[in-house]
């Protein structure tokens, strides 16, 4: 018989417009988080990590929102290009602690349509 | 400058053989990982090492072995392979930060596993 495979959820956007990418994540007490881009057959990329202390926090074209309240991260992406088409990972971790290790979500895919 | 350098990329293995992944950083970072890929899944740590000589356990250590005799390479083995073992690895690599600014890995391009 036919098998099915897991798919990621999949964002679908227009070129130029505005990309943005969301993540619950699970440990209150993580104080370290982390977003990466995958690109088909590659490794992932760092694109923007954000401490705790902040709730916001800005690089070039992107945007990383920390509401520890609702234990919730997002990834702004503006005026997002077919480069940005990707898979993109959230991870946390409580850096505190001894030789703490990050703990990646599952992943979204990002398409942008031309 | 070459960051983490994975070798081989592609490898078909039956079941039973045996086999180990290199992992290289040019970059004399303390810490080093590795990771499975799977679809849907994430990536999931099998094991890692924090210094030469040391290693520890991840999430899904079952059927590997790791060994990090020089700081530069990180070595995963797998005995006897298994279908479940098909996957996509990941070699990571970070510094020792003594303040923990940041735990940003350095990832290598993968090595894509397939056991029939």
């Amino acid at each position: 018989g036919e098998s099915v495979g897991l798919h990621l959820p999949t964002l679908s956007v227009q070129e130029g417009d505005n990309s943005i990418i969301n993540c619950a994540y699970s440990n209150s007490a993580s104080d370290y988080f982390i977003w990466y881009k995958q690109e088909s057959g590659k490794g992932p990329q760092f694109i923007i990590d954000i401490r705790s202390n902040m709730d916001k926090r800005q690089g070039q074209r992107v945007t990383v929102l920390l509401n520890k309240t609702v234990k919730h991260l997002s990834l702004q992406i503006a005026a997002t290009q077919p480069g940005d088409s990707a898979v993109y990972f959230c991870a946390e971790s409580l850096s505190s602690r001894a030789n703490s290790k990050l703990t990646f979500g599952k992943g979204i895919t990002l398409s942008v349509r031309p | 400058n070459a960051g983490v350098t994975q070798t081989p990329k592609f490898r078909v293995l039956k079941t039973g053989q045996s086999m180990t992944l290199l992992c290289a950083q040019d970059m004399n970072h303390e810490y080093m990982y590795w990771y499975r890929q799977d679809p849907g899944m994430g990536l999931r740590l099998i094991h890692y090492s924090v210094g030469e000589g040391t290693t520890a356990k991840g999430e899904v250590p079952d059927g590997y072995n790791v060994s990090r005799l020089k700081k530069q390479n990180f070595l995963l083995g797998l005995e006897s392979a298994a279908p479940s073992q098909t996957s996509v690895y990941f070699c990571a690599s970070r510094p020792l930060l003594e303040d923990a600014t940041n735990e940003k890995l350095f990832f290598g391009s993968g090595t894509q596993l397939s056991v029939l």
